[in-house]
């Protein structure tokens, strides 16, 4: 069983388009991730959301919203796609204990979206 | 606030050691430690919570000192299954929950 899936794996799309791609973790974790990895490899932090609510919003365009219709499930959608989207996009997630952030809890990531946008 | 590691990259030959660092400029809380295989996820190895505390995974161990806000990733005798890129990711006092990662090190064991 795959921990954390993400759908599609790889998305080619023009400029101007909306896409999304979405995410499913059946670990039970509350904690839910959008990590951005460019093309040298930096993993930059976009959204978190801990049980639907979100936590965390890095300085990410307005064109990106994400959506988390329950703490299992994270979505994320692309209005007008640009040519600097290009990247892989991966979700992750993880557990956090009590009443203690997530910063001593592994994230699991999922095998990650390959978005083009030509 | 993003962490800084070195080296960038470095070269083995299957059977020896390597160090990776990563340091920042901001109090921590922890640091996480992920290797990503070519065209894989990032897999996660250890966090490091305290100050002195060094953990281990297989031949691959870290340490973290907290009052210098570094953390090390020592690669034993290393093995082929070792190549890949190694980021470091942490989590600073002041920005709660955020888990930041380095710009990573890529690690290629040559036969």
């Amino acid at each position: 069983d795959t921990a954390v899936s993400q759908t599609p794996k790889y998305l080619v799309t023009q400029m101007g388009n909306d896409k999304s791609i979405k995410c499913e973790q059946n670990l039970g974790h509350d904690t839910m991730y959008w990590y951005k990895q460019d093309s040298k490899k930096f993993l930059k932090i976009m959204f978190s959301y801990n049980n639907k609510e979100l936590i965390i919003n890095e300085t990410v365009p307005n064109r990106f919203s994400p959506k988390s219709p329950d703490k299992a499930h994270l979505n994320l959608h692309i209005n007008s796609l640009e040519l600097g989207d290009s990247a892989v996009y991966f979700c992750a997630s993880s557990q956090v204990l009590g009443s203690q952030s997530s910063y001593n809890s592994p994230l699991h990531f999922g095998n990650g979206t390959r978005l083009t946008v030509t | 606030q993003q962490p800084v590691q070195s080296p960038q990259a470095v070269i083995l030959r299957e059977g020896e050691d390597a160090v990776i660092n990563c340091s920042s400029s901001k109090a921590l809380y922890s640091v996480h430690w992920y290797r990503q295989k070519h065209g894989e996820a990032p897999v996660f190895l250890m966090i490091l919570l305290k100050g002195g505390e060094q953990k281990g995974h297989e031949k691959i161990s870290a340490s973290f000192n907290e009052k210098k806000q570094q953390s090390s990733l020592y690669l034993t005798a290393s093995q082929l299954s070792y190549s890949g890129t190694y980021f470091c990711g942490t989590v600073i006092k002041a920005a709660g929950n955020k888990l930041t990662f380095g710009g990573g090190t890529r690690v290629l064991v040559k036969p």
